[in-house]
């Protein structure tokens, strides 16, 4: 069992260039976020999708784009990528249900220059 | 945005003692409150998730207790081991996202 698989784990960009985070979860969940962390700093949301087909900011929104593109998948993309960019990123999985938590990603290291 | 606070923001604690810290949320609009266990190099695992005052849960030598009225939150780990090592993160929110404390990054000595 997969849970949540994000791609790829390390990248790193040249400022202004372009790229899609991927993920995909198989666990059938409803709900798909997308998290960055950054030194000194809770994870911090970046927009989320609580349904196939809805997508919806959450706090850190701007220079993102989403894609729900049907339940398993939620890409993340970057128009053009800038050093404040520069974060660990988590994609996340949840079924809806209250007593259970959020599914984590292993996270994807990217870096601006 | 929710303001979820956590302490201490790190804690250094002998092996076999126990430990406890705490999270504090917004007591208003409370949805459920989460507790993840997050390694380094990995990523968070959820430990609980709790939604109703006075909830306790317990996995193992871990613990969590609930109270939205005042807007606590207090984890306890009992008979610390050297793999209890990890940040401890709480977040508070629902289906529309989670709103994460900083975390207590914990560490246990020999």
């Amino acid at each position: 069992n997969a849970g949540v698989t994000q791609t790829p784990k390390f990248q790193v960009l040249k400022t202004g260039q372009s790229m899609t985070l991927q993920c995909a979860q198989d666990m059938n969940h409803n709900s798909m976020y997308w998290y960055r962390q950054d030194p000194g700093m809770g994870l911090r949301l970046i927009y989320y999708s609580a349904s196939e087909g809805t997508t919806d900011k959450g706090e850190v929104p701007n220079g993102y784009n989403v894609s729900r593109l049907n339940k398993r998948e939620f890409s993340l993309r970057l128009e053009s990528a800038a050093p404040s960019q520069t974060s660990v990123y988590f994609c996340a999985s949840h079924g809806g249900q209250n007593f259970y938590g959020y599914t984590f990603g292993s996270g994807t290291r990217l870096t601006v220059v | 945005i929710l303001n979820v606070e956590q302490s201490p923001q790190s804690l250094h604690v002998q092996e076999g003692d126990s430990t406890n810290f705490t999270c504090s949320f917004p007591s208003s609009n409370f949805y459920a409150l989460h507790w993840y266990r997050w390694e380094t190099a990995k990523s968070p695992e959820a430990l609980f998730v709790m939604t109703l005052n006075g909830d306790e849960k317990k996995k193992g030598r871990i613990s969590a207790t609930l109270n939205t009225k005042e807007g606590y939150s207090y984890l306890y780990i009992k008979g610390s081991q050297p793999e209890d090592s990890a940040t401890y993160l709480c977040a508070q929110g629902g289906g529309d996202g989670l709103t994460f404390g900083k975390g207590t990054h914990l560490i246990i000595q020999p």
